[in-house]
C-alpha cells in the first residue's frame, strides 16, 4: 500500500531564509508526487507534480521540489521564505494511471514565518 | 469564473441532525470529490464521483451519502450527524486523464461542528 510521511508537524524559519520542507513516501514503483499549500480558510492548492524527467521540479510561488528515488523523497525548498508563505504544506503520493481517488495525502507540515 | 463553491462555510449542527452539504464547480469537469480534513490526519477521501450519474466511496464512507445531482453540483448528505463528523469539508474536482493528472481544484472548505 503507498503511504507519504511528512516527519516534521511544525516549522518555524525566518523570512528571507531557506526552507526544505520534507516528505518520505512508500510506493512499489516510481508514482506521481505532489506538493500542496493550504493558506490559512482556503482549499488546497497544487504547488507542483512530478512522475519523470529531471528529478528538479519547479512549481509556483517561487518553490521547487527534488525528487530522490534512493531516499524514498521528495523534500520542497524554497531558497527565501516571504511571510505571505505561511501556510500548511502537503505532499501526496499517486499511482502512476491517474486518478486522484487513489491520491493518499500527508499529514501536513505547518510553517510558520517570522519577521 | 467561480471555480469550486461549496455552502455552506459554517455550520453547527446536533447529534442526530441531518444536513447536506452543496458543492458546485464551472470547469465542465467531470471528476468531483469529498474530502474530510482532520488535524494531524490529512485529507481523507470521502466520495467521489469519477463522471456525471456514477458515485464511488472513498476511504471513509460511513455516515454520509452522495449525489451527482449534475455535472457541475455533487452534495455530501449526513443523514444522522455524530460528534465524529466533526471536521473540515472539501469539495475538489477534476478533469481525468488515463495516466496522468490534470490539476485537482478545491474549494474553500465548510467547518461543521456536531455537538
Amino acid at each position: 500500500a503507498q503511504s507519504v510521511t511528512q516527519p516534521d508537524i511544525h516549522i518555524t524559519v525566518s523570512e528571507g531564509a531557506s526552507l526544505e520542507l520534507r516528505c518520505n513516501y512508500s510506493y512499489g514503483a516510481t508514482p506521481y508526487l505532489f506538493w500542496y499549500v493550504q493558506s490559512p480558510g482556503q482549499g488546497l492548492q497544487l504547488l507542483l507534480k512530478y512522475f519523470s524527467g529531471d528529478t528538479l521540479v519547479q512549481g509556483i510561488k517561487g518553490f521547487e521540489a527534488e525528487f530522490k528515488r534512493s531516499q524514498s523523497s521528495f523534500n520542497l525548498r524554497k531558497p527565501s521564505v516571504h511571510w505571505s508563505d505561511a501556510a500548511e504544506y502537503f505532499c501526496a503520493v499517486g499511482p502512476p494511471s491517474g486518478g486522484y481517488q487513489k491520491v493518499t495525502f500527508g499529514t501536513g507540515t505547518k510553517l510558520q514565518v517570522i519577521p | 469564473n467561480a471555480g469550486v463553491t461549496q455552502t455552506p462555510k459554517f455550520q453547527v449542527l446536533k447529534t442526530g441532525q441531518s444536513m447536506t452539504l452543496q458543492c458546485a464547480q464551472d470547469m465542465n469537469h467531470n471528476s468531483m470529490y469529498w474530502y474530510r480534513q482532520d488535524p494531524g490526519m490529512g485529507l481523507r477521501l470521502i466520495y467521489y464521483s469519477a463522471s456525471e450519474g456514477t458515485t464511488d466511496k472513498g476511504e471513509v464512507p460511513n455516515g454520509y451519502n452522495v449525489s451527482r445531482l449534475n455535472k457541475r453540483e455533487f452534495s455530501l448528505r449526513l443523514e444522522s450527524a455524530a460528534p465524529s463528523q466533526t471536521s473540515v469539508y472539501f469539495c475538489a474536482s477534476s478533469e481525468v486523464v488515463t495516466g496522468s493528472y490534470n490539476e485537482q481544484f478545491f474549494g474553500p472548505g465548510t467547518r461543521l461542528t456536531v455537538l
